[in-house]
């Protein structure tokens, strides 16, 4: 079965320093991983995906990821954070032989950036 | 392009009341349609999910029911609403294949 870990509920950076959110994954095949961001009240905003190629990805934003097989990880990171980045930030893994496509989301991350 | 459209964004209805969630997309065709619900601002539970025209897929038994009348629509209902069907509704396409959903805006729904 398909599983997503993110381990932190809240993080908090200082605007300008770099920030990391962590997510870990468990399938059964080859994965297909992604971020997404929602604002309050909104939808979920794609950010970035991984499904085959280089190991960091890059998306919107000034966002990134490293894929990581060994670790099962798949961390979003940005150099330098904005408070503006503040929001909840969801990782999802779906696995190659998924039927219907489907994504399992992590519970989320409340990303809170500081002045 | 693609858009999806998702009303209404903001619900109040009594305990009992049936409901009716309409979520529509444009600029695709026989996309993968699905319905989550966000209790409390964050984990996001899959409800439903169809591949196509009249194909349901039900993720954990509730008191909600999806139909795809149309290919590019997707409706969530419930005969009599519970409390516990307060919560965030999201309506979601991807294509076939699924490398990726894009999201509706929402529809808050509060069951009083």
């Amino acid at each position: 079965a398909q599983s997503v870990a993110q381990p932190e509920d809240q993080v908090n950076v200082a605007e300008g320093n770099p920030l990391t959110v962590k997510c870990t994954y468990s399938v059964s095949g080859n994965p297909y991983l992604f971020w997404y961001v929602q604002y309050p009240n909104r939808g979920l905003q794609f950010l970035l995906k991984y499904i085959t190629g280089d190991n960091l990805v890059k998306g919107s934003y000034g966002f990134e990821a490293e894929f990581n097989k060994s670790q099962t990880s798949f961390h979003l990171k940005k150099p330098s954070a904005l408070v503006s980045d503040s929001a909840l930030y969801f990782c999802a893994v779906r696995d190659h032989y998924n039927q219907g496509g489907k994504l399992i989301f992590g519970q989320g991350t409340e990303l809170s950036v500081k002045p | 392009s693609q858009t999806i459209h998702q009303w209404p964004a903001t619900l109040v209805q009594p305990v009992g009341s049936p409901l009716s969630l309409e979520c529509t997309v444009e600029g695709t065709s026989n996309p993968n349609l699905y319905w989550y619900r966000q209790a409390a601002g964050r984990g996001l539970q899959l409800l439903f999910y169809s591949v196509g025209i009249g194909q349901i897929s039900s993720e954990v038994p509730q008191n909600l029911s999806a139909s795809r009348p149309q290919d590019r629509q997707f409706i969530l209902s419930s005969k009599k609403l519970l409390l516990s069907d307060s919560g965030f509704y999201l309506c979601a396409w991807s294509l076939q294949g699924g490398n990726g959903y894009t999201f509706g805006s929402g529809t808050r729904l509060t069951v009083v």
